[in-house]
């Protein structure tokens, strides 16, 4: 079982350049989720969505846009990228949207923007 | 508005005595809490959550959590410490009354539990 399967793993890019985060889940979750994890702050959540066809807005959204077109994947888009967009980025999923069902994570996109 | 704190970036124990992460939270109702264990370059593991009903809530790997209310804590801890368990652990809630949006956590800054030999 693959759970969730984010690309790519590293990435370095040059600002001002236009970056997409590709995320795929295997378990038929409603709910998935992006996050940025760095150093002192924890995890902020950037976007969500509670279903295929709807998206939110998180804690951190601002530079970025997701797109929900089916239940499986849930890319992040850089459109035009920052230093301060430098992190590492993790996809989740959760089957119970709008509940306590836990989070299952990938592995984590690591962006480093120059 | 919902917030949790770790207090501690670092814990440090010694393999097989008793470990403490301890955890705050703040919610306007009644929380959902979790907590995720990370080790290095991965992503978050789920560990235990709680949900309502026994405050003394087990997990994986040996782990468990005790949620206060009068005190607003959800400490997670473990009776023996290996090695093993040497990760980065973070804590997060979730306000039960706050419907919509999915299950959007909020989560703490993440402790740095190292169990020595």
């Amino acid at each position: 079982i693959a759970g969730i399967t984010q690309a790519p793993t590293s990435q370095i890019l040059a600002a001002g350049r236009r970056m997409t985060l590709r995320c795929t889940q295997d378990m038929r979750h409603n709910a998935m989720y992006w996050y940025r994890q760095d150093l002192g702050l924890g995890l902020r959540l950037i976007h969500y969505s509670n279903t295929a066809g709807t998206t939110g807005k998180g804690e951190v959204p601002d530079g970025y846009s997701v797109s929900r077109a089916n239940t499986d994947d849930f890319p992040l888009t850089l459109a035009s990228a920052v230093p301060s967009q430098t992190s590492v980025y993790f996809c989740a999923s959760s089957a119970l949207s709008g509940s306590a069902g836990e989070l299952f994570f990938g592995e984590g996109s690591r962006l480093t923007v120059l | 508005a919902q917030s949790v704190a770790q207090p501690e970036d670092q814990v440090n124990v010694a393999e097989g005595n008793p470990l403490t992460v301890k955890c705050t939270y703040s919610v306007s109702g009644n929380p959902y809490l979790f907590w995720y264990v990370q080790y290095p370059n991965r992503g978050l593991q789920f560990l235990l959550k709680y949900i309502t009903g026994d405050n003394l809530v087990k997990g994986s790997y040996g782990f468990e959590a005790e949620f206060n209310k009068s005190q607003t804590s959800f400490h997670l801890k473990k009776p023996s410490a290996l090695v093993s368990d040497s990760a980065l652990y973070f804590c997060a809630v979730r306000d039960q009354g706050v419907t919509g949006g999915g299950n959007k956590l909020t989560f703490g800054t993440g402790t740095q539990l190292k169990v020595e030999l």
